[in-house]
């Protein structure tokens, strides 16, 4: 079955630090693959998207890239900010999982302090 | 516009008793999905609908559990018979369609089973 792994948190970097939260994913066809984001107090929100492989994905400074050899998708920032805390889930969704219906597939999240 | 949003926000039952949740998707999306939220478990996918039927009931976690969408639109999610560990943050997203990979998730419905 479909999987993703992604490293255990809590992370806690200063301001302007660089950020890597690494994640591995394990699927039976070609997934698409996803970074959300969820704020304090908020919703799940979408950060950035790859659809297949090579693909990068990037937004709000953050960017990714669809590794098939490796079966990786890291986020990474180079410089980040206070307003970047919060609980980052690496996810797939995989055609070929449960009819066909694009479902989901988390990692644990991992969670991200920017202190000052 | 509107986004997805679900009712109530917060929940509190007793064991034992039957609830409901709602969710209502941004209009026009065909697609929606059910997830729980927990500690232990991370995010769990529960029911996917294409319109009004649902195809994909494979991560529901017992019978206790169903879920029905109608008009295209509005989906209840329903538990009976709530045990303590169906306390969860219960998800709900939408796409436009299933091709389109974006879902746009709600805000949650935090279900306490004390």
């Amino acid at each position: 079955g479909n999987s993703v792994t992604q490293m255990e948190g809590p992370v806690t970097l200063s301001e302007e630090a660089f950020l890597t939260i690494n994640c591995t994913y394990t699927a039976t066809g070609y997934p698409s693959l996803f970074w959300y984001v969820q704020y304090p107090g908020e919703g799940l929100q979408l950060l950035l998207k790859a659809t297949k492989a090579d693909d990068k994905g990037s937004n709000k400074g953050f960017e990714a890239t669809y590794r098939k050899e490796t079966t990786s998708f890291h986020l990474e920032k180079g410089s980040v900010q206070v307003s970047d805390s919060a609980v980052y889930f690496c996810a797939l969704s995989d055609r070929h999982s449960g009819a066909g219906s694009y479902q989901l597939t988390f990692g644990k999240g991992t969670k991200l302090s920017v202190i000052p | 516009g509107a986004g997805v949003s679900q009712s109530p926000s917060n929940k509190v039952t007793e064991k034992g008793k039957d609830v409901e949740l709602r969710c209502d998707p941004i209009s026009g999306h065909t697609a929606l999905y059910w997830y729980r939220q927990s500690l232990g478990q991370g995010l769990e996918f529960l029911i996917y609908f294409q319109g009004n039927s649902a195809p994909d009931k494979s991560g529901l976690p017992s019978d206790r559990f169903s879920a029905e969408r109608t008009g295209g639109s509005v989906s209840t999610l329903t538990i009976q018979r709530t045990q303590q560990e169906d306390s969860a943050v219960y998800l709900c997203a939408s796409s436009f369609s299933i091709e389109l990979y974006e879902q746009f998730f709600g805000p949650g419905t935090r279900l306490t089973v004390l």
